[in-house]
């Protein structure tokens, strides 16, 4: 089936790491985008991309930067965690040629920064 | 700015009906969304509605009033694994595309 994916599902790590979580794609959407959820504050859109070469930010992109290296794969960086940016991080992807253009989320990652 | 308001918590009895309800504050409003989701687990979509009045969906229903920047969501007969986050998500146009704004969700549980 196709599919959204995320890898890793869980990571735990410390201030200052450089961490990245990845995104991929199956289902051939041109549009990709990152959310944060954080508990009483819903899901944040981090940076948004609708194609290769387009890179978007979002509401709360501080912190964060994004790869978009093909058209399935979407990367988002932490160049320095700090406790703050422990939350569960979604990717989604949605596809433009439809009317409704609903968003295909993944599992999510789980991040813990210490 | 994108502003939406919904309640944090709910509870109903199962086989009951209960009723979810939105509100907004948009520009460039372009459809409303509703998704349920499980704690630990991905949105998954529930409905959508870009022009006013009820659209009808099995046990659920979703309605919209472009007018009253207003929507509900429907929950029929009731069913424990109803028991999720529901979450209101506008999508407004940007230059190039859609963009979806969330919500904070309404944590439903349903009861015996």
């Amino acid at each position: 089936d196709a599919d959204v994916t995320q890898t890793p599902r869980n990571r735990i790590t410390k201030t200052g790491k450089r961490i990245m979580l990845e995104c991929s794609q199956t289902k051939g959407h041109d549009r990709m985008y990152w959310y944060r959820q954080d508990p009483g504050l819903g899901l944040r859109l981090i940076y948004y991309s609708f194609d290769v070469k387009d890179i978007n930010k979002g509401e709360i992109s501080d912190g964060y930067s994004v790869s978009r290296q093909a058209q399935a794969k979407f990367s988002l960086s932490l160049e320095s965690a700090i406790p703050n940016q422990t939350a569960l991080y979604f990717c989604a992807t949605s596809d433009p040629g439809t009317s409704l253009n609903e968003q295909f989320f993944g599992p999510g990652t789980r991040l813990t920064v210490l | 700015g994108q502003n939406i308001d919904q309640p944090t918590e709910m509870t109903a009895t199962e086989g009951a009906i209960v009723q979810i309800n939105c509100t907004y504050q948009t520009s460039g409003f372009n459809g409303l969304f509703w998704y349920q989701q499980h704690a630990g687990e991905a949105p998954t979509f529930l409905s959508y509605n870009v022009l006013d009045g009820l659209e009808e969906k099995g046990r659920f229903s979703s309605f919209l009033s472009r007018s009253k920047g207003y929507s509900y969501l429907l929950l029929k007969e009731l069913q424990m694994k109803d028991s999720a986050s529901y979450l209101c998500a506008v999508t407004s146009f940007t230059g190039g595309g859609n963009k979806l704004t969330f919500g904070t969700g309404t944590q439903l549980k349903v009861e015996l």
